[in-house]
């Protein structure tokens, strides 16, 4: 099976600053990578996604950067805020989704 | 809201039942997927339905079964529970059959407890 997974487990940090989230994912085939946002008690909601012929996209207050020599995707969200707060989680794509288990953001007012 | 809806919210059960979780997708969206979402683990693909027909299945069991009707609401109906079903089960639409490069847009979960 595939394997997605988060470098960690956790991540604190204070407002205003940047964060970043990583994730690792070990099909090369993938081409296709998605990130959700999953607040207590609510479905994973969509952020952001890329293809695999890119290597970085922007959104609103967020990156994220392919890496596809080393199989790595990470999420950087700028000036980081309370709401924010949630667990963070990848999924990537060859024939159907694999999603990763996912890193808990906690922002310090 | 993503606009897919499901219901019930919350099912608490005793071990043997049998229950059936409803989901509506996004207006438009022809794909319906069920994941389970148990504590510690990430999303586990259960099945696919594409406009009413079974496109792809993942790790679902014997026990449990689901359709999607010609309004592409979808059911998932999971039989002779047994302990380790308690967990979160979540629906996902998207607007093509899975083979396009779209993201899922995910309901809210159904949580169930067995007793």
């Amino acid at each position: 099976g595939e394997s997605v997974g988060l470098h960690l487990p956790t991540l604190s940090v204070q407002e205003g600053d940047n964060s970043i989230i990583n994730c690792a994912y070990s099909n090369s085939a993938s081409d296709y990578f998605i990130w959700y946002k999953q607040e207590s008690g609510k479905g994973p909601q969509f952020i952001i996604d890329i293809r695999s012929n890119m290597d970085k996209r922007q959104g609103q207050r967020v990156t994220v950067l392919l890496n596809k020599t080393v199989k790595h995707l990470s999420l950087q969200i700028a000036a980081t805020q309370p709401g924010d707060s949630a667990v963070y989680f990848c999924a990537e794509k060859e024939n159907q989704f694999y999603f990763g288990t996912g890193t808990s953001l906690t922002v310090i007012p | 809201d993503s606009g897919v809806t499901q219901t019930p919210k919350h099912l608490i059960t005793a071990t043997g039942q049998r229950v059936t979780l409803r989901c509506s997708p996004r207006s438009g969206d022809l794909s319906v997927y069920w994941y389970q979402q148990s504590l510690d683990q990430g999303l586990q693909f259960l099945i696919q339905y594409y406009n009413g027909e079974e496109r792809a299945k993942g790790n679902i069991l014997e026990r449990f079964s689901a359709q999607q009707f010609p309004d592409l609401h979808s059911e998932l109906n999971l039989s002779s529970l047994e302990l380790g079903d308690s967990a979160l089960y979540f629906c996902a639409s998207s607007a093509g059959g899975g083979g396009q490069n779209q993201p899922q847009h995910f309901g809210d979960g159904t949580r169930l407890s067995i007793l």
